[in-house]
């Protein structure tokens, strides 16, 4: 069975400091993982997939196929950065994504 | 606009009651789901649909139904509300091939 675990509920750091939300996953095939988040008031949307390689505001993820892991990392978090962070795991064909619990970020000023 | 459209966003009712939370999408997509969220816990896929008249179980057990007889709709519905049912329910779908999911704004439900 495929599981996501985010170890952390709740992570603050101060602006400007670096930032990491950790995502293990255990899965039989071949991962596909993704980040998504859910910002104050808003809905909960996509920030970014390991299959792109890209970055976006900021952060990146590295999917570690060894230690069965997909933080999000960025080097200089910013007050705009805090909201709830779920990474999730899926297979594309198929579009169902199986969640972790979520990590709360809080970035102080 | 294209979007995917939840109603209602809160909903209170007692024991016994049958509900019908609705879900439409303006955005063309084949693929739908239901997941169920309880708070400060991860989202659990409940059912999902690959197009008209194609209706699964998720991973997570549920009493609630759900039907697709329109593309752009996908409604879920409880026949007789109970307390356990309290919980976020969240609508999305997404194109095939790419793995994204667009969400709704979630129906927050309780059951006295």
């Amino acid at each position: 069975a495929q599981r996501v675990t985010q170890p952390e509920k709740l992570l603050s750091v101060f602006k400007g400091a670096p930032v990491e939300l950790k995502c293990n996953y255990s899965y039989s095939g071949s991962p596909e993982l993704f980040w998504y988040v859910q910002y104050s008031r808003q809905r909960l949307q996509l920030l970014l997939r390991h299959i792109s390689r890209e970055s976006i505001k900021g952060f990146t993820a590295d999917l570690n196929k060894g230690e069965t892991s997909f933080h999000l990392k960025k080097p200089f978090a910013q007050e705009e950065d805090s909201a709830m962070y779920y990474c999730a795991l899926g297979a594309v064909s198929y579009g169902k994504l199986t969640f972790g619990q979520g990590t709360i970020l809080t970035v102080h000023p | 606009e294209a979007d995917i459209y939840q109603t209602p966003r809160y909903l209170v009712i007692g024991t016994g009651k049958k509900i019908t939370l609705e879900c439409s999408q303006t955005m063309g997509h084949d693929k739908m789901y239901w997941y169920q969220q309880d708070p400060g816990m991860e989202l659990h896929l409940i059912h999902y649909s690959y197009g008209v008249n194609s209706t699964e179980k998720g991973d997570l057990s549920s009493e609630s139904t759900v039907s697709r007889i329109r593309t752009e709709h996908f409604p879920l519905t409880l026949e007789s509300a109970r307390p356990s049912h309290t919980s976020q329910y969240l609508c999305a779908s997404s194109i095939p091939e790419q793995g994204e999911l667009f969400f709704g704004e979630g129906s927050r439900l309780t059951v006295l």
